[in-house]
């Protein structure tokens, strides 16, 4: 596609439920990252996936995050058992992957805003 | 880890002002980028810019890798260029992010 897109732009949900959010990379960038941005707030780095392995899962903040690409393209970050505390915006990021991946210009979604009652 | 410090935290100017905004970095790094994030969220890759100076149109970046800072130009600024200013750097596989600056440019 012409750009990153992410789906859904917004979530509501409840305390507890669990929660799959979407990212679309631009076509043939083989690096992808999710960050989370609370209000206010700078980007917080979750996790990074060169084609479908991720060499960086640091930045997940419990086991209850988890995340996963198929087919080098889409990725769908997975929340269980969501906290108030979840409750931010959910950035994807996408780039062409041949430099290291975070040595190149990343190209962000929307975003997807989750809110956890 | 590598620290990222951005000032001026906010900044408001009249339309047609011209604005330098700083980010200093703890540490030597070989990535570092400038985003805009507008007022409704969009982030968008200014400048990829690890040492040297760059220029587009109203923007210009200069990084000066051996004293760990890069200034953002934004010149004759519209009120478009209102949003947040972020720089990042490349530690490993992660971009880490400064805090920002909140830029608000008045009509």
């Amino acid at each position: 596609g012409a750009g990153v897109s992410q789906s859904p732009s917004n979530k509501v949900t409840e305390k507890g439920k669990d929660v799959e959010l979407r990212c679309d990379p631009i076509s043939g960038h083989t690096a992808l990252y999710w960050y989370r941005q609370s209000l206010g707030q700078g980007l917080e780095f979750l996790i990074y996936f060169q084609g479908n392995s991720a060499p960086d899962k640091s930045g997940l903040p419990s086991d209850r995050f988890s995340a996963e690409r198929t087919g080098g393209s889409v990725s769908t970050l997975t929340i269980q058992r969501t906290q108030q505390e979840d409750s931010a915006v959910y950035l994807c990021a996408s780039s062409l992957g041949l430099a290291g991946g975070y040595q190149e210009t990343q190209y962000f979604g929307p975003g997807t805003r989750l809110l956890v009652l | 880890g590598i620290q990222v410090e951005q000032s001026p935290p906010d900044l408001i100017l009249q339309e047609g002002a011209n604005s330098t905004l700083r980010c200093n970095f703890s540490d030597s790094v070989n990535n570092l980028q400038w985003f805009h994030q507008n007022p409704w969220g969009q982030l968008i890759n200014l400048f990829y810019i690890p040492s040297g100076t760059k220029q587009n149109g109203r923007l210009s970046a200069t990084t000066v890798a051996t004293e760990r800072y890069s200034l953002l130009y934004i010149s004759s600024s519209q009120t478009t260029d209102s949003g947040v200013y972020f720089c990042a750097v490349a530690s490993n596989y992660q971009l880490i992010w400064g805090a920002g600056t909140k830029l608000i440019i008045k009509p």
